[in-house]
């Protein structure tokens, strides 16, 4: 496993803000992706974080909106632009560690950010 | 892309029953199947997996049975505890590592 660390924990943001979430990894992971858990709902994968060019998005999501970086193998970051309440979601991070390029790969979430948009 | 279907939403079940939760996926590609646990204000949590080439796996009081056939994936908790009381959430992946996730089942064990 891995241990993945996620800043903030929450915060409490004015609409039309933005705010960064960071992700760091104790340990080089081959994969890494943000996912968005709305109150109540399932876990929806926002994008694909690629170490060194852009993410690779989801239907529904697009940069401008969600920006994300991946510098290098254990650390990346997304930003939620130009906040709306409807942003209001927690935002996971999570790794994929495979050693060897395998199918079967498990995954590890981040404890996540708690977002609150006014 | 891939389709997860899970059920039933919500789960109650007396101590000490089993507890099953089913989920249908539709992508035929798909062959690596988790299962999460996510307890209130916590991070979902890896419980149990299957992958595509094995029909049934056991862990201590749990189990993940796969059809392939059928493309559906169950899971068994059997002795329910209090503490088993969480959301559960299964999920399925094609050939690259990208995660489908189901709707989730909420189960309360009642004590």
């Amino acid at each position: 496993s891995a241990v993945i660390s996620q800043k903030p924990s929450r915060d409490i943001c004015q609409r039309g803000t933005s705010l960064t979430i960071q992700c760091q990894v104790d340990s080089q992971v081959t994969m890494m992706f943000w996912y968005r858990q709305q109150p109540g709902q399932s876990l929806t994968l926002i994008a694909t974080a690629n170490q060194g060019s852009e993410a690779t998005y989801e239907s529904g999501f697009v940069i401008d909106k969600f920006p994300i970086s991946r510098p290098n193998l254990t650390f990346s970051t997304l930003t939620v632009s130009n906040m709306s309440p409807e942003d209001s979601s927690i935002y996971l991070c999570s790794v994929v560690i495979a050693e060897i390029p395998s199918t079967y790969n498990e995954q590890f979430f981040g404890p996540g950010t708690r977002l609150t948009v006014l | 892309g891939e389709n997860v279907e899970q059920h039933p939403s919500t789960l109650s079940v007396q101590e000490g029953d089993s507890a099953v939760i089913k989920c249908t996926y539709s992508d035929s590609a798909s062959n690596y199947f988790p299962w999460y646990k996510q307890e209130l204000g916590k991070r979902p949590q890896l419980i149990i997996d299957i992958r595509s080439n094995v029909g049934e796996k056991k862990d201590q009081r749990i189990a993940v049975t796969l059809n392939k056939t059928a493309k559906h994936f169950s899971l068994h908790i059997t002795e329910t505890q209090p503490e088993d009381s969480a959301v559960y959430f299964c999920a399925a992946t094609p050939l690259q590592p990208k995660f489908y996730f189901g709707s989730g089942t909420k189960l309360n064990v009642k004590p």
